[in-house]
């Protein structure tokens, strides 16, 4: 069965640095995968997304991600965080049933700034 | 108005009303979904309409009534909830099919409370 899975329910940086965060998915073929933020009271917003071509992907507020198919991660990365990017963040695959493409998601990562 | 909206924001029920939820997207698609978001867990897809025809049900209890009147509106009817019903529902919107990107565009939600 399809899954993911982001090992880190919260994560601490400071303001300034840099940022990891962590999703492994399980499914069996080439999967689409994305990344969204949520922050506090606010629905979810995309933040890139993967189809296929170039592995790295660009997406909105300096964010950027990675995929490793011998790895099964695809993980968000951005180079100096800001206050404004506390949040929680939401990894996904995308993956067809029947007349729709769906999104099994993960649990979530909670980013917390110190500043 | 743009994007995908909710109202109402905050629903406050007892365990024997009957409330509904609603969704409103503006952005032309032919997809719409209704989640539930509970704390430290992934968010559950609860129901699917393509084309204002239910696609999934996501093993959804009976006390949860969607309806989708055309491909812009779509409703979620509560009756007799439960306390664990409390979470946060969100709607989201997506182009299916011939030239779909699968990016779900997400409504703020709905933060219901069951008392």
């Amino acid at each position: 069965a399809q899954s993911v899975t982001q090992p880190d329910i919260h994560i601490t940086v400071s303001e300034g640095a840099s940022l990891e965060l962590r999703c492994n998915y399980s499914y069996g073929a080439t999967p689409y995968l994305f990344w969204y933020v949520q922050s506090p009271g606010q629905g979810l917003q995309l933040l890139l997304k993967y189809f296929s071509g170039d592995t790295l992907v660009q997406g909105i507020k300096g964010f950027e991600a990675e995929f490793k198919r011998s790895q099964s991660s695809f993980n968000l990365r951005k180079p100096s965080v800001h206050w404004s990017d506390a949040a929680e963040y939401f990894c996904a695959v995308g993956v067809p049933m029947d007349s729709n493409y769906q999104l099994i998601w993960g649990a979530g990562t909670k980013l917390i700034i110190k500043p | 108005e743009t994007g995908v909206t909710q109202t109402p924001r905050h629903l406050v029920m007892g365990m024997t009303n009957k409330k509904s939820l609603k969704c409103e997207q503006h952005l032309g698609h032919n997809a719409m979904y209704w989640y539930k978001q509970s704390a430290k867990k992934p968010l559950e897809l609860m129901f699917v309409y393509n084309f204002k025809e239910q696609t999934e049900n996501n093993s959804v209890p009976s006390r949860f009534s969607p309806e989708c009147p055309n491909s812009s509106h779509l409703f979620l009817h509560l009756h007799t909830l439960q306390p664990e019903d409390s979470a946060l529902y969100l709607c989201a919107s997506s182009q299916e099919g011939q030239g779909s990107s699968y990016e779900q565009y997400f409504g703020p939600g709905t933060r219901l409370t069951v008392t």
